[in-house]
């Protein structure tokens, strides 16, 4: 299985700073990788796809960029609303296997 | 709007079994893989199984692979999430999400996710 291991798993922010969250895979998985934002009580939501395709609605301060094994979401200028749990995910196979999670804190 | 509401948790002993649904209206079922995902009580996200739009091919998790059926039925717009022999590390939200392209189950990411059930393992 592909393991995925994500970093940091846990940050301190202030609003207007910029974030960057890395995934890296255990093997090629090229660009099938997601990234999603989760808030406490709710569901995962879809921010960016094929590791750099923005999800229609997304602001655009979020970025992905990657491929192959290495992979990085960056948050441009962070919002109040932007403090969350993010993860990101492949799809390049089964099983499909998440990172661990990177939660982003008010500083 | 695209909505996947999920029902069926609760509080269950260990050995014992439970069966999970999740309704799906907004979209043409019957023309996506569907998926179980589960997160236990502060912890990270785990893919649970797969299920090809047709019904045709299904892939699970190695926690669960013997224990675990996904299974849909496409005339009710409904996926099953069916749990035997249930553990204590079953404990978890398990979430119901999409595949966003049509007419595969396979390297698709997720959009959306219903709102989760609890279930929780317990005696």
């Amino acid at each position: 299985a592909v393991r995925i291991t994500q970093s940091p798993s846990s940050l301190s922010a202030s609003a207007g700073d910029r974030v960057t969250i890395t995934c890296r895979a255990s093997q090629d998985i090229g660009t099938y990788l997601a990234w999603y934002q989760q808030k406490p009580g709710k569901a995962p939501k879809l921010l960016i796809y094929s590791a750099s395709t923005l999800e229609s609605g997304v602001p655009s301060r979020f970025s992905g960029s990657g491929s192959g094994t290495d992979f990085t979401l960056t948050i441009t200028y962070l919002q109040s609303e932007d403090f969350a749990t993010f993860f990101c995910q492949h799809y390049y196979n089964y099983p499909i296997t998440f990172g661990g999670g990177t939660k982003v804190e008010i500083k | 709007q695209v909505q996947l509401v999920e029902s069926g948790g609760g509080v269950v002993q260990p050995g014992r079994s439970l069966t999970l649904s999740c309704t799906a209206s907004g979209f043409t079922f019957n023309n996506y893989g569907m998926h179980w995902v589960r997160q236990a009580p502060g912890k990270g996200l785990e893919w649970v199984a797969v299920i090809w739009y047709d019904g045709s091919n299904k892939y699970y998790g190695d926690s669960v692979k013997g224990r675990f059926t996904i299974s849909r039925d496409n005339s009710k717009n409904t996926l099953y999430l069916q749990m035997n022999s249930l553990r204590a590390e079953d404990t978890a939200v398990y979430f119901c999400a999409r595949d966003k392209r049509e007419t595969t189950g396979y390297r698709s990411w997720f959009d959306p996710w219903g709102q989760g059930t609890l279930v929780t393992v317990s005696s």
